[in-house]
């Protein structure tokens, strides 16, 4: 089991350009995720997906899409860089068939994203 | 809405002693759970204790325990025989039982010196 997968480990972009950073999960869970992490901020969640075709928004939306075709992938898309989501981005997951705090949730590696 | 406050920005302990980070925390869920999580360097996000809030004992983890006081809204973390593996970030999260966002504090910022 790899777990949660994040690619790429780290990533430079322009202000506008695009680019997708990538998560899969090979445990079969419904829940996936993308929380970003700012200095002094804690997570934050961006957007979340409780299964294939199904996705909503977070606490910080704006400039970022998501979707979810299958079970295993929920890449998140930058359509055009900001400055502002210069971050470190986490991909996690849960298995929402578990009950109580059971249900947690598993991170991945992180992606140190820096738009200039 | 749910908010985690986590006080101390900072915080050291000598190796081999005993810590106790606090976190506190507002809920409007009758059932929800609570969590601390550990990031080291490598960045990683590494579950560290739960907390269902209907259990009234405290969760432990080998050397991790949490004084739970539900009616303060009080989840603080106590490290004991602390380790030099032990300085990290440490993150207190919430999360309501039908609730598909966790919400975390600032974090604290743990050093461990020898």
């Amino acid at each position: 089991n790899a777990g949660v997968t994040q690619t790429p480990k780290f990533q430079v972009l322009k202000t506008g350009q695009s680019m997708t950073l990538q998560c899969a999960q090979d445990m079969n869970h419904e829940y996936m995720s993308w929380y970003r992490q700012d200095p002094g901020m804690g997570l934050r969640l961006i957007h979340y997906s409780v299964g294939a075709g199904i996705t909503d928004q977070g606490e910080v939306p704006n400039g970022y899409n998501v979707s979810r075709s299958t079970t295993e992938d929920f890449p998140l898309r930058l359509l055009s860089a900001a400055p502002s989501q210069t971050s470190v981005y986490f991909c996690a997951s849960r298995n929402l068939r578990l009950a109580g705090a059971l249900n947690e949730q598993f991170f991945g590696p992180g992606t140190r994203l820096t738009v200039l | 809405a749910q908010t985690v406050t986590q006080s101390q920005p900072e915080m050291s302990v000598q190796e081999a002693e005993t810590v106790t980070l606090s976190c506190t925390y507002d809920t409007s869920e009758s059932d929800y759970y609570l969590f601390w999580y550990k990031q080291p360097p490598s960045r990683q996000m590494i579950l560290v204790i739960r907390q269902e809030a209907y259990k009234q004992q405290n969760a432990t983890e080998n050397r991790f325990s949490v004084n739970f006081q539900k009616a303060a809204k009080s989840f603080s973390l106590k490290i004991s025989d602390s380790q030099l593996g032990d300085a990290a970030m440490y993150f207190c999260a919430n999360t309501g039982a039908g609730s598909y966002q966790l919400t975390f504090g600032k974090g604290t910022k743990l050093s461990v010196i020898p």
